[in-house]
């Protein structure tokens, strides 16, 4: 079965700086990667979607992901921290259309 | 396009009581997940359908946790009776089903449920 390991529950980041969230995964085969995010009492929303086209993923609100299969990576980056990416991080990987999620990664930013 | 509908959004009931939640998927999506997602966790899958037949309801505790899609559109999740350790937020999902594609899964708000 495929897996994601997400390194680290809680993020604090400066407002302008940099965020990154890392994403490990486990796959026999080459994978569906995803990045969720959860606002406060809200569902998810996707930010991004890895489907073995380009490595470097662009997603919504400035966000972007690399996928590098040496390192068995999918980190998701912002180069600028706004408040409003105040939320909890999901990243997940798709296992014959089920999505296995890793532990969530909350982010909060200091003004 | 209207999204993932979900009720109640709050739920707050004693042990061994009952509950039902409800979910409207987005028109058209054949496929439809239900997950809990306790605190400080990741979803986890409780039972997934393809129209109104069930495709992996592996993650599902049968003996108090029930699911339903009769016509292939909404759904019921029902857990009778309830213990303390299912406080969690129940999220429904749906998606198209893409042959050999990305299955790109939209959620609703969820059903927070509290169990006292």
């Amino acid at each position: 079965a495929q897996s994601v390991t997400q390194l680290g529950s809680h993020v604090s980041v400066s407002e302008g700086a940099l965020v990154l969230l890392r994403c490990n995964y486990s796959s026999s085969v080459p994978p569906y990667l995803f990045w969720y995010v959860q606002y406060p009492n809200q569902g998810l929303q996707l930010l991004l979607k890895y489907t073995s086209a380009a490595t470097l993923v662009k997603g919504i609100n400035g966000f972007e992901a690399e996928f590098k299969k040496s390192e068995t990576s999918f980190h998701l980056t912002k180069p600028s921290a706004h408040m409003s990416d105040a939320a909890e991080y999901f990243c997940a990987v798709s296992d014959d259309y089920k999505l296995s999620f890793g532990a969530g990664t909350t982010v909060t930013v200091r003004a | 396009e209207a999204g993932v509908a979900q009720s109640p959004r709050y739920k707050i009931i004693e042990k061994r009581q009952s509950v039902a939640f409800w979910c409207n998927p987005i028109s058209g999506h054949a496929t439809l997940y239900w997950y809990q997602q306790i605190l400080g966790q990741g979803p986890k899958l409780l039972i997934q359908f393809q129209n109104n037949g069930v495709v992996d309801d592996s993650q599902l505790p049968k003996d108090r946790f029930s699911a339903e899609r009769l016509k292939g559109v909404d759904s019921t999740l029902k857990i009778q009776p309830a213990k303390l350790e299912d406080s969690a937020v129940y999220l429904c999902a749906s998606s198209l089903v893409v042959a050999g594609g990305v299955n790109e899964q939209f959620f609703g708000p969820g059903t927070r449920l509290t169990v006292l």
